[in-house]
């Protein structure tokens, strides 16, 4: 199905561990974009890319890699988890203009 | 990162009521502004898109209008129900989204 999927959906981890969260879509979008939810700040943008390898720091990148080997596959990846990674991380896409989002990865670092 | 700014934090309405809220956003090298509707435990939603002054969209009882000279948007809510709850996000972006905080709007029955 056309669209923009997330794996896993739900997520613990361990202090120090490394976890990918991955992100897909289907529409050959240019962009692609993970944000973070936080209370009391919204959406926050964490990584995003243009194109296929082509990467840029969004506002709360440290502590997290991203890669885009392929224009449909944005995996973001956590090094060496910690607890205040904790939330639910939202992928998305963007064509011309309208950006959709992915259902989120609600990650739980204990 | 631009600075987009939403209020009220959060309202609360009577079923069958009115309401509208705002987002300021910078107004200098605008490019469009987005707003979302996001319900809890699920993923925000694209309601609209709007990029010249003036612009103004509308989707059922949701319209959403547009000044980018002074830099805000209204959304309003004609006749708001129960199903109309949900945290309503603007971003506005050069070529990556900048999103305001959200207004939280609960209907009450």
């Amino acid at each position: 199905d056309a669209g923009i999927t997330q794996s896993p959906r739900y997520k613990i981890t361990e202090t120090g561990r490394q976890v990918t969260l991955m992100c897909h879509q289907t529409w050959s979008h240019s962009y692609m974009f993970w944000y973070r939810q936080d209370l009391g700040h919204g959406l926050r943008l964490i990584y995003y890319s243009a194109a296929a390898d082509i990467t840029d720091k969004g506002e709360v990148p440290d502590g997290y890699v991203v890669s885009r080997s392929k224009t449909e596959n944005f995996p973001l990846t956590l090094e060496s988890a910690t607890r205040s990674q904790t939330s639910v991380y939202f992928c998305a896409s963007r064509g011309s203009y309208e950006q959709y989002f992915g259902p989120g990865t609600r990650l739980t670092v204990t | 990162i631009l600075n987009v700014e939403q209020s009220p934090q959060s309202l609360h309405v009577q079923e069958g009521d009115s309401t509208n809220f705002t987002c300021s956003f910078p107004s200098s090298n605008f490019y469009a502004l987005h707003w979302y509707r996001w319900e809890t435990a699920k993923s925000p939603e694209a309601l609209f898109v709007m990029t010249l002054n003036g612009d103004e969209k509308k989707k059922g009882r949701i319209s959403a209008t547009l000044n980018t000279k002074e830099g805000y948007s209204y959304l309003y809510i004609k006749g708001s129900q129960p199903e109309d709850s949900a945290t309503y996000l603007c971003a506005s972006n050069d070529y990556k989204l900048s999103f305001g905080a959200g207004t939280t709007v609960t209907v009450r029955a």
